[in-house]
């Protein structure tokens, strides 16, 4: 079993849509919860940290944090052809940075 | 980019040949990692450094070498490139080893 795994997509939503994004990992004693986004050719950028049970919310982002499911998911309101990227989810484990494959997010106009 | 660079940004080599590629940071940041990314493997920790002079290996480190003889610079050096190294290189700096990290505009290799 791969310690983070995502749904590789492509996941298309219209716009205006929220887009849903979800992560797996597999060490429970892991405390830190990253989501970046990607654009085609770039380098990733950080989007949300979450290190709590429970919802965070940025603008249209919001993290949500499941531990004891081991789950972390993404939601992106009113989503924006913009937003056409590929999402990683990134767990700390052992203070090293474990990366899914990521998602990728079509928002068609 | 954090005030981070990446040198080259583009390289082509032939098998065996040895590559150095550099990351370079502004921003004091005591950790500084090196990462591959390929498709269907996503991104993986190859070296990183907590320090000038400390380094240690990730989870694909054969192969590759690393040196931090200042905590701006970060060196990632291929000894024999082989054409399974082609690759996207990316460095990325955080302040600790439980915090974001910040990655550079990356290093696309091409091993021939």
């Amino acid at each position: 079993q791969k310690e983070v795994e995502q749904n590789s997509g492509p996941l298309s939503v219209p716009e205006g849509a929220i887009a849903s994004l979800n992560c797996t990992y597999s060490d429970r004693v892991s405390q830190s919860f990253f989501w970046y986004r990607q654009y085609s050719g770039k380098s990733p950028e950080l989007i949300m940290s979450i290190y709590s049970n429970g919802d965070k919310e940025d603008g249209r982002f919001t993290a949500q944090l499941n531990k004891a499911s081991q789950y972390v998911s993404l939601l992106i309101r009113d989503s924006q052809p913009s937003d056409s990227a590929t999402y990683l989810c990134a767990v700390m484990v052992g203070g090293k940075l474990i990366f899914g494959q990521g998602t990728e997010l079509s928002v068609k106009p | 980019d954090a005030g981070i660079t990446q040198s080259p940004r583009h390289k082509v080599t032939e098998t065996g040949t040895p590559v150095t590629l550099r990351c370079h940071q502004t921003e004091n940041h005591r950790y500084m990692y090196w990462y591959r990314q390929d498709p269907g493997h996503g991104l993986r920790l190859i070296h990183y450094s907590y320090g000038v002079k400390d380094t240690d290996k990730g989870e694909v480190s054969d192969g590759y070498s690393v040196s931090r003889s200042k905590t701006e610079d970060f060196l990632l050096t291929l000894e024999s490139a082989t054409s399974s190294q082609t690759s996207v290189y990316f460095c990325a700096i955080s302040e600790n080893p439980q915090e974001t990290q910040y990655f550079g505009p990356g290093t696309r290799l091409l091993v021939l």
